[in-house]
C-alpha cells in the first residue's frame, strides 16, 4: 500500500522559505505513469493545487505561484520536495503531497498533511 | 484561467440522492475528478475520469460529465457521506490543475 508522508518546519518566518519533504513508501517514485504534487488548504479554504513533477524531473507550477516555487524529485531517497520562498502569512495553510496517476488524471494518494504557520 | 464553479452547499435527507454540479466551460471535453474531504482529513477521490470509482468506494458514488456540467450523484445519502466535495479538472491549454471552490453536503 503506497504511503505518503509531510514532514518540516510547522512554524516559518515572514519573508523566508518554507521548506517540506514528501517521503514515499510502498513503491519508487520511478513510476513512469506518476507525477508528484503539492496542494494546500488555508485554513477554512478550498484545495489549492502548487505544482507537481515527473519522476525524470519536468515541472508544471500554478501560475500564482510559480514564481516562488521549486518542486524537485530524489529518487535516490524516494522522496519529492517543496520550496516557497518569500512567504507572507496568506501562506499558512495545510499542505498535501499526493501522486497523480497521470497526465489527465487525478490524484490517488494523498498524504495526512502539515500544518505550516507563517508568523514572527 | 480555466474556472470550475460549485455550489458553496447542498443538502439532501437520509436515504436520498445528492447531485453536486461542477460548471466550467466546455467541461465536457475534459477528464474531471471528484474528491470527499471530511474535517481534519485528507481529501479521498471517489469518482476519477468522469464515471470511474477507485477500489472500495461504494457504487452510491457516480459521476456523469457533459456540455458544461459534470455531476456526482451519491444515491441512498447516510450520515457518513456529510463532506466537503471537490472537483477538479487538468487544463492543457495552460498546463495547470484547478479545482472547483466546493460544495459542502449536509445530511439532514
Amino acid at each position: 500500500q503506497l504511503q505518503l508522508q509531510e514532514s518540516g518546519p510547522g512554524l516559518v518566518k515572514p519573508s523566508e522559505t518554507l521548506s517540506l519533504t514528501c517521503t514515499v513508501s510502498g513503491d519508487s517514485i520511478n513510476g513512469t505513469t506518476y507525477y508528484w504534487a503539492w496542494i494546500r488548504q488555508a485554513p477554512g479554504k478550498g484545495l489549492e493545487w502548487i505544482g507537481h513533477i515527473y519522476y525524470s524531473g519536468g515541472t508544471y507550477y500554478s501560475p500564482s505561484l510559480r514564481s516562488r516555487v521549486t518542486v524537485s524529485v530524489d529518487t535516490s531517497h524516494n522522496h519529492f520536495s517543496l520550496r516557497l520562498s518569500s512567504v507572507t502569512a496568506s501562506d499558512t495553510a495545510v499542505y498535501y503531497c499526493a501522486r497523480r496517476r497521470g497526465y489527465y488524471s487525478n490524484f490517488d494518494y494523498w498524504g495526512q498533511g502539515t500544518l505550516v504557520t507563517v508568523s514572527s | 484561467s480555466y474556472v470550475l464553479t460549485q455550489p458553496p452547499s447542498a443538502s439532501v435527507a437520509p436515504g436520498q440522492t445528492a447531485t453536486i454540479t461542477c460548471v466550467g466551460n466546455n467541461v465536457g471535453s475534459k477528464s474531471v475528478q471528484w474528491y470527499q474531504q471530511k474535517p481534519g482529513q485528507a481529501p479521498v477521490a471517489v469518482v476519477y475520469d468522469d464515471v470511474a470509482r477507485p477500489s472500495g468506494i461504494p457504487e452510491r458514488f457516480s459521476g456523469s460529465n457533459s456540455g458544461n456540467t459534470a455531476t456526482l450523484a451519491i444515491s441512498r445519502v447516510d450520515a457518513g457521506d456529510e463532506a466537503i466535495y471537490y472537483c477538479q479538472v487538468w487544463d492543457p491549454s495552460r498546463d495547470q490543475v484547478v479545482f472547483g471552490g466546493g460544495t459542502k453536503l449536509t445530511v439532514l
